[in-house]
This record gives C-alpha cells, sequence and structure tokens, in this order.
C-alpha cells in the first residue's frame, strides 16, 4: 500500500483566497510530484522535485507554486484562487536512481472548486 | 514532444468479453512503460510495468501487456472482463531515465454485468 497522504480531500473556496494543498509520503522518496487532472482528462505534470531545495516547473503552466523544504513534505500553494483553478490535483512520489527508477506512487487527490 | 497516446477513450464491454487497449508512445530511446487504475472514488494504482527484458509484463487482476518496440506500442490485454474492472486506465511513459512521468489521456471502461 503506498504511503502517500494528500490533504484535504475535497475543498470549495471563495475567489482571491489564498490555498495550500498538503501532500506528504512516509516512503523516504526523493522525486515528488504535481499533476493536475480535469475530469475524464489525461493527467498534465505541473510541478516536480528531484528533492530538497529542487523544484522545476512541469509541461502544463500553473499559477501554483511549490515548495520542497522537507523530503516528506511537497506542498503547492495558490495565491489568489481563481474559478480556472477548479480541477483535481494529484501528488506523487518516485524513488530509486537512473536506470533503477520505480514507479511513481500516487495519493488520493485533491479535488479543488473555486466559487 | 514527447507523448503518450490513448486511442480509444471509452469502451463498453460486456462481462466475460475479452479486452485490449491501445497505447503508443512517441520517442526512440529508451522507455520505461506502466499502466495505471483508476477505480471510482480511488486513487492511481500501478497495474503492470514494463522496464526490461520479457516484454510480455504480467500485472495484478489477470492483467498483461506486451511492449512492441518496432510499433512503439505497450497494449493492455485481459482475457476475461469482470463487472469490477469498470474503471478508468491510464498509460504511461518515462523517456530515457527521466524522472517525469508521461500520461495518456485515459480510457474509461465501462463492463456491464
Amino acid at each position: 500500500e503506498a504511503d502517500i497522504y494528500q490533504t484535504p480531500r475535497y475543498l470549495v473556496i471563495g475567489t482571491g483566497k489564498k490555498i495550500t494543498l498538503e501532500c506528504s509520503q512516509t516512503m523516504g522518496h526523493d522525486k515528488m510530484y504535481w499533476y493536475q487532472q480535469d475530469p475524464g482528462m489525461e493527467l498534465h505534470l505541473i510541478h516536480y522535485s528531484y528533492g530538497v531545495n529542487s523544484t522545476e516547473k512541469g509541461d502544463l503552466s500553473s499559477e501554483s507554486t511549490v515548495s520542497r523544504i522537507r523530503t516528506e513534505h511537497f506542498p503547492l500553494t495558490l495565491e489568489s484562487a481563481r474559478p480556472s483553478h477548479t480541477s483535481q490535483y494529484l501528488c506523487a512520489s518516485s524513488g530509486g536512481r537512473a536506470p533503477f527508477l520505480t514507479e511513481a506512487f500516487f495519493g488520493q487527490g485533491t479535488r479543488l472548486t473555486v466559487v | 514532444a514527447q507523448s503518450v497516446s490513448q486511442h480509444n477513450h471509452h469502451v463498453i464491454l460486456s462481462e466475460a468479453a475479452s479486452l485490449e487497449l491501445g497505447c503508443n508512445y512517441s520517442y526512440g530511446g529508451t522507455v520505461n512503460l506502466f499502466w495505471y487504475v483508476q477505480y471510482p472514488g480511488q486513487h492511481l494504482q500501478l497495474l503492470l510495468k514494463y522496464f526490461s527484458g520479457d516484454p510480455l509484463v504480467k500485472g495484478i487482476k489477470g492483467f498483461e501487456a506486451e511492449f512492441i518496440k518496432s510499433k512503439f506500442s505497450f497494449n493492455l490485454r485481459k482475457p476475461s472482463v469482470q463487472w469490477s474492472d469498470t474503471a478508468e486506465y491510464f498509460c504511461a511513459a518515462r523517456m530515457d531515465s527521466s524522472y517525469k512521468l508521461i500520461f495518456g489521456s485515459g480510457t474509461r471502461l465501462l463492463v456491464r454485468p
């Protein structure tokens, strides 16, 4: 069973509010990821991290920001939420070193609705 | 650009029917390939993975997939589906030892009892 946790599972918030989506993993993985998934659509990588103090933008442009101060924690922040941010946000982690990388393990996701 | 394509967006089958979901990737180098499943209300779970070796890989719940390098394909198969296989299936690829995992658009499978 994957040990990666996201909170909250569901969030409804007003426009302009600042929000932070939490993601923690207990597997000691150095690589962590945030994906955005709209209903019935593919997963788009929006942020990733190779380790502490390392963060990179993903393939899909996002107004969110991330930080990686501790190995196990990879929070995502929206400074001013807008309805266009309504989506599901999935956190994942993986370990190992090339060419022996592990698969990615996913959290339950946070379904965000901005009204 | 590196990409993963799943051509079947929605599939409807009756129980006991055979399943094959297509997945193609666009990259000529080394790839790691994955199939994930997302049951309603649950998180993404790994069904199976291919890193190297035998191109026919077996996963959980009776699923298997075949890596055909010449066709850039990694199709998922199951000889006899069950109602409980109703879910969304995602193909994913990690190319050339990159840490990034690229996903296809997913296939929504509905199995009628």
